[in-house]
């Protein structure tokens, strides 16, 4: 089946510093990806849409300058997280659509920790 | 507002009991609705859609539009069935909404 993968894993980094997050569809085009993040014990909650070629679309209350998110080519978009904080600690979750198909792929997961 | 609700976060049975996950939306216009599954330490996957209407694991969700209810349903559970269970609903064309999840047990 098709594979979705995400890297880093998992990532600490420093209050202020930024983190970069890449998804990656490896046996398949994924014109749109989502971006997810999962509070513990909590539900996944989408932050945006990326879409191949064109800016992303946010979610309300995401802030796309916090969140930067691009999505270069038809199997990566990348998520960065701007001047990190402890409140941005979290697991983040893409999935990615199988070109010409309403099929969703979930990634691994990266869990940031900012201290 | 488009809103997916779990209400039982863990819901333990003994093997071969039946099973019995809720959920519950609220939509304005016509539902697409899924099962995801999510494995001890393993990404998340799709279960079941409701367009397919088709029997997965053993597992079956009827979309009840009367209630707003896509339940999943097995009717003898099997340990290997431990995992997250979400139900997510589709907006637009390709926006999943997902409930908050419940964690099923099978015990032996």
């Amino acid at each position: 089946g098709a594979v979705v993968s995400q890297h880093p894993s998992w990532v600490i980094c420093k209050s202020g510093t930024s983190v970069k997050i890449e998804c990656r569809s490896l046996d398949f085009q994924a014109t749109t990806m989502f971006w997810y993040r999962q509070f513990p014990k909590q539900s996944l909650m989408l932050m945006a849409t990326s879409n191949e070629g064109s800016k992303a679309t946010y979610e309300q209350g995401v802030e796309k300058d916090k969140f930067l998110i691009n999505h270069a080519s038809l199997t990566l978009s990348t998520l960065t997280v701007t001047s990190a904080h402890p409140e941005d600690s979290s697991f983040y979750i893409c999935s990615a659509r199988v070109v010409f198909t309403d099929t969703q792929y979930f990634g691994p997961g990266t869990r940031l920790t900012v201290l | 507002a488009q809103r997916v609700t779990q209400p039982e976060k863990l819901l333990s049975v003994f093997k071969g009991a039946p099973v019995e996950l809720k959920c519950n939306y609220s939509y304005s216009g016509s539902p697409e609705l899924f099962w995801y599954v999510q494995y001890s330490r393993q990404r998340l996957q799709l279960l079941l859609r409701h367009i397919s209407r088709e029997s997965i694991k053993g597992f079956t969700a009827d979309l009840n539009k009367g209630e707003t209810s896509f339940h999943l349903k097995k009717p003898f559970a099997q340990e290997e069935d431990s995992a997250m269970y979400y139900c997510a609903l589709r907006r637009g064309t390709d926006k999943l909404i997902f409930g908050t999840g419940t964690r099923l047990q099978v015990f032996p």
